[in-house]
């Protein structure tokens, strides 16, 4: 199984911070990976699939990158509504592994 | 717009079964192949499995093989999960959701259900 490791676990950051959150892969995957966004209580939200490219309706100031076994999630400056626990996905082999995920919390 | 409601959770004792339906609507529910993924009480998200557009072909997580059934209709827009022997580390929101495949290749999931809660306690 591919294993995902998601860092940090949490972050506490202020409203305008540039956030960033990394996932590695204990093997290559291409760019096989999705972010998701779960606020408490509520199914997760896909943002980010194929490593970098934007869901539709998503706020730009999100963004995905990287390739192979290591890929980050950037927010380019946190808005109030952002604050969440984020998830990375692979889905390049079976079966299908989800990073711990990484909480965003108000500083 | 996608809708995907789950139903069918509730409390069950530990070696028990329980099955979970998805009802799909809002899409053309046999175009798209569905998941199961769970999250057990304050931890992160686990996927379950899928099952392909005709229901053919189906992969588990290594902790469900031989006790969970994952199963579709596509006439009634609905996805299930027969959950046979449960433990209680089985206890979760489950969760449906929806991808695409093309030759051999699964996009991941866009939308995903609100969820429905299994307990599995004595």
């Amino acid at each position: 199984d591919i294993q995902m490791t998601q860092s940090p676990s949490s972050l506490s950051a202020s409203v305008r911070d540039r956030v960033t959150i990394t996932c590695r892969a204990s093997q290559g995957i291409r760019n096989d990976l999705a972010w998701y966004q779960q606020k408490p209580g509520k199914a997760p939200k896909r943002l980010i699939y194929d490593a970098s490219t934007l869901q539709s309706g998503v706020p730009s100031r999100f963004s995905g990158s990287g390739s192979g076994t290591e890929f980050t999630l950037t927010i380019s400056s946190l808005q109030p509504e952002d604050f969440a626990t984020y998830y990375c996905l692979q889905h390049s082999s079976y079966p299908w592994t989800f990073g711990q995920g990484t909480k965003v919390e108000i500083k | 717009q996608v809708q995907l409601v789950e139903s069918g959770g509730g409390v069950v004792q530990p070696g028990r079964s329980l099955r979970l339906s998805c009802a799909g609507s809002g899409f053309i529910f046999s175009n798209y192949v569905m998941h199961w993924v769970r999250q057990a009480p304050g931890r992160g998200l686990e996927w379950v499995g899928i099952i392909s557009y005709d229901g053919e072909n189906k992969y588990y997580t290594d902790s469900v093989k031989g006790r969970f059934t994952i199963s579709r209709d596509n006439s009634k827009n609905t996805l299930y999960l027969q959950m046979n022997t449960l433990r209680p580390e089985d206890s979760a929101v489950f969760y449906c959701a929806r991808s695409v495949c093309s030759a051999g290749y699964c996009y991941s999931f866009d939308h995903l259900g609100q969820g429905t809660l299994v307990t599995v306690s004595s």
